[in-house]
């Protein structure tokens, strides 16, 4: 079954910077574009940034743009986000979740909590 | 980028009511949106996707519908299980964006 499994997450300071992972399985990494979204405490959903099947297109949201960067590695099954210039806004459940343009996000994975704070 | 609004933002029903939630986005778009289901402490899960496709294994009791710029997520009979947040999202535009969700809560 597909798996999606996050980590990187903790506390940092803002400015700082950290590296989110997100480990996947059951289904061909190498095929499918990757989300992130985020949820900060008590709030809604927010998509963050979205990279294709083969890395050729990236898009993010204008609250990250500049700050994030959304990469993969199709060899190790792997989603990463680099995220610097941390801010206290950035606080959040950071997710991962497959799907393509023009459609749905059709799994998620369990989130990775990411603290910026001093 | 495509507002979402969803109402109401939360709502009390007592097991067995009909529920409906509606959302509306800022533009047309095409009947690109998705339903999502959130409880506390987990991921969200797809329901529905182009408006009112259900996604393989969710009950036959949630159901879609709308066009254009209005949306609408219906539970016919609210079950014990499904007391839990309801997301929209438009995968219209590369700016996917997601409603402020409606938290459906035991009367």
């Amino acid at each position: 079954q597909v798996q999606l499994v996050e980590s990187g997450g903790g506390v940092v300071q803002p400015g700082g910077s950290l590296r989110l992972s997100c480990a996947a399985s059951g289904f061909t990494f190498s095929s499918y574009g990757m989300h992130w979204v985020r949820q900060a405490p008590g709030k809604g959903l927010e998509w963050v940034a979205f990279i294709r099947y083969d890395g050729s297109n990236k898009y993010y949201a204008d609250s990250v743009k500049g700050r994030f960067t959304i990469s993969r590695d199709n060899s190790k099954n792997t989603l990463y986000l680099q995220m610097n210039s941390l801010r206290a806004e950035d606080t959040a459940v950071y997710y991962c979740a497959n799907g393509e343009i023009a459609a749905p996000f059709d799994y998620w994975g369990q989130g990775t909590l990411v603290t910026v704070s001093s | 980028d495509i507002q979402m609004t969803q109402s109401p933002s939360s709502l009390s029903a007592s097991v067995g009511d009909r529920v409906t939630i509606t959302c509306r986005a800022s533009q047309g778009i095409s009947n690109s949106l998705a339903w999502y289901q959130q409880k506390p402490g987990k991921a969200p899960k797809l329901l529905l996707y182009a408006a009112s496709r259900l996604e393989s294994g969710v009950p036959s009791r949630f159901s879609g519908s709308g066009s254009g710029t209005d949306y609408t997520l219906t539970i016919s009979s609210l079950q014990p299980e499904d007391f839990a947040t309801y997301y929209c999202q438009q995968y219209y535009s590369t700016l996917w964006t997601f409603g402020q969700g409606t938290k459906v809560e035991i009367k």
